[in-house]
C-alpha cells in the first residue's frame, strides 16, 4: 500500500449523489487531488489544494477533507460521469507523488 | 493553452531502455515541474518523476535507479529515459505538467498517452 486507500467501486443511478472516499493519514497534512479517467483516455484534473475546481469543470464536481479522508462529491450524477476516479496526494515523506488505486464509478 | 505531445517507438525489447520524449507548445516550461506517469494495462497511475525547468529532479523511489528524466527549454521538450526494461514495465507512458508536492496546481496538463510494450 503507498498509503491512500480507495473503495474499488461505487454504483449510482443518474440523477443521484455519488461520493468516493480517499483515506490517508497523509492527507492531514498534505494536499488531495482528483482525477477523472475515461475509458481509453487520458486523465484530467477534476480537484486540486482538497477542494478548488480548474475551470471548465462543471460545479456538480466538489470534494471536501474531513482530516484523513477526503471525499469527492458528484451531485446529479449524469451517464457521462462514469469513469475512474483517482485520488492524488504525497507519500509519507511528503516527497513523492502517490495515486490511490482509483475508484470505478458506475452510473446504472 | 499548453498542449503536450508524447513520441517514442511502441514496442522495446527486454533489457534495452524505454526512450520517449514529449514536445510542449502553447506555453512556456519556465518555472514549471514536468513529469512522466504510467498506467499498466488494467491498473492505476503511477508516478514515476519529474523534471523541473531548472533541471533538477526527483524520481521515483521504486524506479529511481533505472529513471532518467531530462529537460530542454529551449527546443520545448522533455524526456524519460528507462534502463534495462522487463515485462512489468510495459505501460501507457503519460508525460504531464505538474506531479511535484511543492507545486499545489495538480497535474493540470496531461498529454495523449503513449502505449509501450516491452517484448522480444
Amino acid at each position: 500500500s503507498n498509503g491512500l486507500t480507495q473503495p474499488p467501486s461505487v454504483t449510482v443511478s443518474p440523477g443521484q449523489t455519488a461520493r468516493i472516499t480517499c483515506s490517508g493519514d497523509i492527507l492531514s497534512s498534505q494536499f488531495a487531488y482528483w482525477y477523472q479517467q475515461k475509458s481509453g483516455q487520458a486523465p484530467i484534473l477534476l480537484i486540486y489544494k482538497d477542494k478548488d475546481r480548474p475551470s471548465g469543470i462543471p460545479e456538480r464536481f466538489s470534494a471536501s477533507n474531513s482530516g484523513t479522508t477526503v471525499t469527492l462529491t458528484i451531485s446529479g450524477v449524469q451517464a457521462e460521469d462514469e469513469a475512474d476516479y483517482y485520488c492524488q496526494s504525497s507519500d509519507t515523506t511528503g516527497a513523492y507523488v502517490v495515486f490511490a488505486e482509483g475508484t470505478k464509478l458506475t452510473v446504472l | 493553452q499548453v498542449q503536450l505531445q508524447g513520441s517514442g517507438p511502441g514496442l522495446v525489447k527486454p533489457s534495452e531502455t524505454l526512450s520517449l520524449t514529449c514536445s510542449v507548445s502553447g506555453g512556456s516550461m519556465d518555472r514549471h515541474y514536468w513529469s512522466w506517469i504510467r498506467q499498466s494495462p488494467g491498473k492505476g497511475l503511477e508516478w514515476i518523476g519529474y523534471v523541473y525547468s531548472n533541471g533538477y529532479t526527483n524520481y521515483s523511489p521504486s524506479l529511481k535507479s533505472r529513471v532518467t528524466i531530462s529537460i530542454d527549454t529551449s527546443n520545448n521538450h522533455f524526456s524519460l529515459r528507462l534502463r534495462s526494461v522487463t515485462a512489468a514495465d510495459t505501460a501507457v507512458y503519460y508525460c504531464a505538467r505538474g506531479g511535484s508536492t511543492v507545486e499545489t496546481s495538480g497535474v493540470d496538463v496531461w498529454g495523449q498517452g503513449n502505449s509501450v510494450t516491452v517484448s522480444s
